[in-house]
């Protein structure tokens, strides 16, 4: 089942520009991570916030995170073309103090983000 | 280091054949994900191991769908018989669970490139 719904569904801006897409979900978390998809690619990690931390940067890219509200926005500075792509969050719920393995991935369906140059 | 693996890269089958698509997950890894992902379902998670058992296939649509993960290096999906709504493409994705700081396991996850199944 989806526990993130991404939107926008759909993002076209010019070169040079800042993106926002934004995500919410439905359950508790442990970490949100957000991946992107080039067309017939597989997913590329971007950047993870834990459910403790309220923004995070990388490079171009800051995340926040919203407990409260069950949401996380990405933003990406100065676009570039190469940033054109699928941007997908991502959940998960386990909490590994007791070291059990790893949890599987909930994806949201994503923002599809153009850049015009 | 090569990524995940995965073959074959495009499968085309008629309904009712068997499907099995391979999984080589990045070495050292011990933890490994299938995810299929449609256009009206989006990225849907199958089924997942750490260590090679399998945790919880909770995401496995029918009976028809199998994983299996005989050692650390390979993991299996099969299909059988396959349908035309089974058509997607299928991801493998795996992660090192014991790699944290402190008690935080970050859990990310590297894909491979996905097998693109067509079932007529």
């Amino acid at each position: 089942s989806q526990q993130g719904e991404e939107d926008p569904q759909a993002l076209s801006i010019q070169e040079g520009e800042n993106a926002t897409m934004n995500c919410s979900y439905k359950t508790s978390i442990n970490n949100l991570q957000w991946y992107r998809q080039n067309s017939g690619r597989g997913l590329v990690h971007l950047i993870l916030i834990r459910s403790n931390e309220r923004e995070k940067h990388s490079g171009r890219l800051r995340v926040t995170l919203d407990t409260s509200k069950k949401s996380s926005s990405l933003l990406i500075t100065a676009s570039r073309a190469a940033d054109t792509a699928s941007y997908f969050c991502a959940t998960d719920s386990t909490f590994m103090y007791s070291g059990g393995g790893a949890d599987g991935l909930t994806f949201g369906k994503g923002t599809h983000l153009i850049i015009q140059p | 280091d090569a990524g995940v693996i995965q073959s074959p890269r495009h499968e085309v089958t008629e309904m009712g054949q068997e499907v099995t698509l391979r999984c080589k997950p990045i070495s050292g890894h011990n933890s490994l994900f299938w995810y299929r992902q449609t256009m009206m379902r989006g990225l849907e998670l199958l089924i997942y191991f750490n260590n090679n058992v399998p945790i919880d296939d909770s995401g496995m649509p029918e009976d028809r769908f199998s994983a299996k993960m005989p050692n650390a290096s390979f993991s299996t999906l099969k299909i059988q018989p396959s349908e035309p709504r089974d058509s997607a493409v299928y991801f493998c994705a795996s992660t090192d669970w014991t790699s944290r700081e402190g008690d935080t396991f970050y859990n990310e996850q590297f894909f491979g490139p996905g097998t693109r199944l067509t079932v007529l």
